[in-house]
């Protein structure tokens, strides 16, 4: 299986800060990595797939980045909406695997 | 915008069988895409359980052990999961989505808790 390690699992932030989340494969997947949020009770979201690609409808201060192994959500300045937990996940190979989960919190 | 709906008992006793059904409106079943199961024990991370093309054909997480299975109903446009010998540790919110190479439709999620 493909692991995935995100970091951090949390982090502190305030409003127009701007935020990173990296998150790194055990092996290769190509660009084939997807980003998502979830808040409390929700369903997750999709943000970004295939790294770069900004879903429909997404803000665009959200922006993903990588290949091979290395991938990094960014939320160029955090708005109050924002606060959540994100997760990466790999859709190279079966089984797909998601990362452990960056929660984004108010400072 | 394909809706899903998951439907199913949310109590379920321990050595006992889930089972869940996915609802599909919106959008054919029989469309090029992998329609999944995932799963999210109360406060931690999301788990692949599995997906199944509108052919029948699935891939599952081995982590499960061939405790799940999955089936489609294309005629109900719905899928289904059950999974055998339930215990305390497979309480969670299951989730059903379809996948696109990446999950952009995702029913609100069940909470199932296995307790007798």
């Amino acid at each position: 299986d493909i692991q995935m390690t995100q970091s951090p699992s949390s982090l502190s932030a305030s409003v127009g800060d701007r935020v990173t989340i990296t998150c790194r494969a055990s092996q290769s997947i190509s660009s084939h990595l997807n980003w998502y949020q979830q808040k409390p009770g929700k369903a997750p979201k999709l943000l970004i797939y295939d790294a770069t690609s900004l879903q429909s409808g997404v803000p665009s201060r959200f922006s993903g980045s990588g290949s091979g192994t290395d991938f990094t959500l960014t939320i160029s300045s955090l708005q109050p909406e924002d606060f959540a937990t994100y997760y990466c996940q790999q859709s190279h190979t079966t089984p797909l695997t998601f990362g452990g989960g960056t929660k984004v919190e108010i400072k | 915008q394909v809706q899903l709906q998951e439907s199913g008992p949310g109590l379920v006793k321990p050595s006992g069988t889930l089972s869940l059904t996915c609802a599909v409106s919106g959008g054919s079943i029989s469309s090029h895409n992998w329609w999944s199961w995932v799963r999210q024990p109360p406060g931690k991370g999301l788990e692949w359980i599995g997906e199944i093309y509108h052919s029948g054909s699935t891939n599952y997480n081995p982590s499960l052990k061939s405790r799940a299975t999955m089936s489609v109903d294309k005629s109900k446009s719905q899928f289904s999961l059950k999974m055998s010998s339930m215990t305390a540790a497979d309480t969670a919110a299951y989730y059903c989505a379809r996948r696109d190479n990446w999950f952009a439709s995702w029913g609100q999620g069940t909470l199932v808790t296995v307790s007798s």
